[in-house]
């Protein structure tokens, strides 16, 4: 079945700066890649996705990138702000569509 | 509010005893699923429900583990002879349709502790 591969597992960057997050998936057939942000005591909320026919996706500060030849999506955060800091997760579709396969989270932190 | 609502929000047993976990979904919503969330991991899934009916429920790790929709709305996912390895965050989350066509909203989760 899918694997969903993320790092790094913490970051840390300073107000302003840029904020980069990988994951790698495992079965082609996934079409589906959304990113999910929780805070502490939260279930996860959606802040971007993307589809496996779009290479790329950009929301105000927020931007996916999707290489589906590499299998590979990130997350791009730019302009950092504290109240980002938060653990994210990407996710895929697994091949029937029936779920979303998550990585194991990025803990990120924005000091001012 | 009109958000995921699950119940309760914290739960501790001791090993062995049975536990229901309830979840309310969004209304309208067709679509529920129930994850399981170990402290540092990202949610696990555990089973989908389209109305009434598990479409997948491959994410059950053993027999212990059953959920119901009897009515295509609340959701009961129950657990037997609970063990310690069962302790983790309960997370439901609904959605318009399967996880490939959009947003899935989830509740705050159910806390469960197994002594």
């Amino acid at each position: 079945g899918e694997n969903v591969e993320q790092h790094p597992s913490t970051l840390s960057v300073q107000e302003g700066d840029s904020a980069v997050i990988k994951c790698t998936y495992s079965d082609s057939a996934s079409n589906y890649f959304p990113w999910y942000k929780q805070e502490l005591g939260k279930g996860p909320q959606l802040i971007i996705d993307i589809r496996s026919n779009v290479g790329e996706k950009k929301d105000q500060r927020i931007a996916v990138t999707l290489n589906k030849t590499a299998k590979h999506f990130s997350l791009h955060i730019t302009e950092t702000q504290p109240e980002d800091s938060a653990v994210y997760f990407c996710a895929a579709s697994n091949q029937a569509g029936t779920a979303l396969i998550f990585g194991k989270g990025t803990t990120l932190s924005v000091s001012s | 509010g009109a958000g995921v609502s699950q119940t309760p929000s914290n739960k501790v047993t001791e090993k062995g005893k049975y536990v229901e976990l309830r979840c309310d979904p969004i209304s309208g919503h067709t679509a529920l699923y129930w994850y399981r969330q170990s402290l540092g991991q990202g949610p696990e899934f555990l089973i989908y429900f389209q109305g009434t009916g598990a479409a997948d429920d491959s994410g059950l790790p053993n027999d212990r583990f059953f959920a119901v929709r009897p009515e295509g709305s609340v959701s009961t996912l129950k657990i037997q002879r609970t063990e310690r390895g069962d302790s983790a965050v309960y997370l439901c989350a609904s959605s318009l349709g399967r996880a490939d066509t959009g947003e899935l909203f989830f509740g705050e989760g159910s806390r469960l502790t197994v002594l």
